[in-house]
Formats: C-alpha cells, sequence, structure tokens
C-alpha cells in the first residue's frame, strides 16, 4: 500500500513547455485533488475529481488541465508553462463515510521550477 | 466567503513553553476542521480533526462555534515540533476533495 504517489518530485521547465505531473493513489479512494503550495500562501486547491470522469476547478485553475479516467489516476496538465507556476505541487486523495471526511492523505509532492 | 485565517505567520518559543496556535475560519454552516503539519520538505500530515476530538503528540484543538475559532494548543512544546503548521476547513461536512487551508504558522521551538 502506497498511499498518494507523485512523479516526478523535481522539475525544471522552460517558459512555454507543457508538462504532465502524475499523482497516482492505491487506497480505491473517491476523490482526489491537486493544490499548490507557495511561501506566504498556504495551499490553494486547483482541481478536484469526486470519481472517475467527473472533474470540477478550485480555486487556482487557470493554466492548468486535468481528467480521471480512472480511480488511481489524477494527472495534472501545465499546458504552457509560465514562471508564476514556480511552486510545490501537492496530490491527496481522500473518502467520504458517513458524512465525514476519512483517510485525507497527501503526496509527497512535486517541486517545479519554470525558467 | 469560506476562509482559513492563521493570523500568525511565525512563532517562537523556547522548549518547554507553552504553544497556542491561532486559527479562525468563516464558514455558514456546519465545518469540519482540520490541523495539518508539515516538518521540513515533507508531506502533509493530519494531525488533529474535531470530530474526533483526539490528543495527538500532545497537541489539542477545540472548536469553539461561539468564537470561530480551532487554535491548536500544546503545554509544553519540543523541538521536535518545529514545523510548518496548516489549519483547513472542509466546507461541505464531507471531504469531496475540497478543503479550505489557512496560510499556515511556521512554529519555531528553540532549546
Amino acid at each position: 500500500n502506497a498511499g498518494v504517489t507523485q512523479t516526478p518530485k523535481f522539475q525544471v521547465l522552460k517558459t512555454g513547455q507543457s508538462m504532465t505531473l502524475q499523482c497516482a493513489q492505491d487506497m480505491n479512494h473517491e476523490y482526489m485533488s491537486w493544490y499548490r503550495q507557495d511561501p506566504g500562501m498556504g495551499l490553494r486547491l486547483i482541481h478536484y475529481s469526486v470519481g472517475a470522469g467527473i472533474t470540477d476547478q478550485g480555486e487556482v485553475p487557470n493554466g492548468y488541465n486535468v481528467s480521471r479516467s480512472t480511480t488511481e489516476d489524477f494527472p495534472l496538465r501545465l499546458l504552457s508553462a509560465a514562471p508564476s507556476q514556480t511552486s510545490v505541487y501537492f496530490c491527496a486523495s481522500s473518502y467520504e463515510q458517513g458524512g465525514d471526511p476519512y483517510g485525507y492523505t497527501f503526496g509527497s509532492g512535486t517541486r517545479l521550477t519554470v525558467v | 466567503a469560506q476562509r482559513v485565517t492563521q493570523p500568525e505567520k511565525l512563532l517562537s518559543v523556547f522548549k518547554g513553553a507553552p504553544v497556542e496556535l491561532k486559527c479562525n475560519y468563516s464558514y455558514s454552516g456546519s465545518p469540519e476542521l482540520f490541523w495539518y503539519v508539515q516538518y521540513s520538505r515533507q508531506r502533509l500530515q493530519l494531525l488533529l480533526r474535531h470530530i474526533s476530538r483526539e490528543s495527538i503528540k500532545g497537541f489539542t484543538a477545540d472548536l469553539n462555534k461561539g468564537e470561530t475559532s480551532f487554535h491548536l494548543k500544546k503545554p509544553f512544546a519540543q523541538e521536535e515540533d518545529s514545523a510548518m503548521y496548516y489549519c483547513a476547513l472542509s466546507p461541505y461536512g464531507g471531504s469531496q476533495g475540497n478543503l479550505i487551508f489557512g496560510k499556515g504558522t511556521k512554529l519555531s521551538v528553540k532549546p
């Protein structure tokens, strides 16, 4: 049971390049989400998914796309990288039981630098 | 608007001193509230959630609906408590993959 796995751990991109951050979970959680962490800003929700085939925007979705074709995977795509997207990205998964949140688990993060 | 406020960016205490990390929230319904901890360059870990009323690593937090607060407390700080602490709110009474985080408080415990 690996929990939430993010790849890569580190990435440097040039402005305008595209890439996909991978996130996989093996806990059969319905919910998955992507956050970015910036100094002094805390964590801000980018996109989230409540199940396979269902995604929605969070607080800061611009410049990012997601899809959820399987329960396990929730990749985050940067369409055309900008320096403002330099950040640490965390993927998380969770499930709901009896109306209460359970098992909210974070990945180890991807540190992205856009030059 | 749903919001979580952590008024202190940095809190510095000496080992053995009491610690209180403040968290206030703005939400019209019945929120679920959490504290997460992030040790240096590690992933976020759940420290506490108000529905379980647990005490983890000596930390406790009580939800005060009248003051809309969920302050994190520990009577005697340890050096290993030095970390970033985030207060978070789940606005729908369930996870839904949608936590709202405060900006975090960096706790520094000096020897």
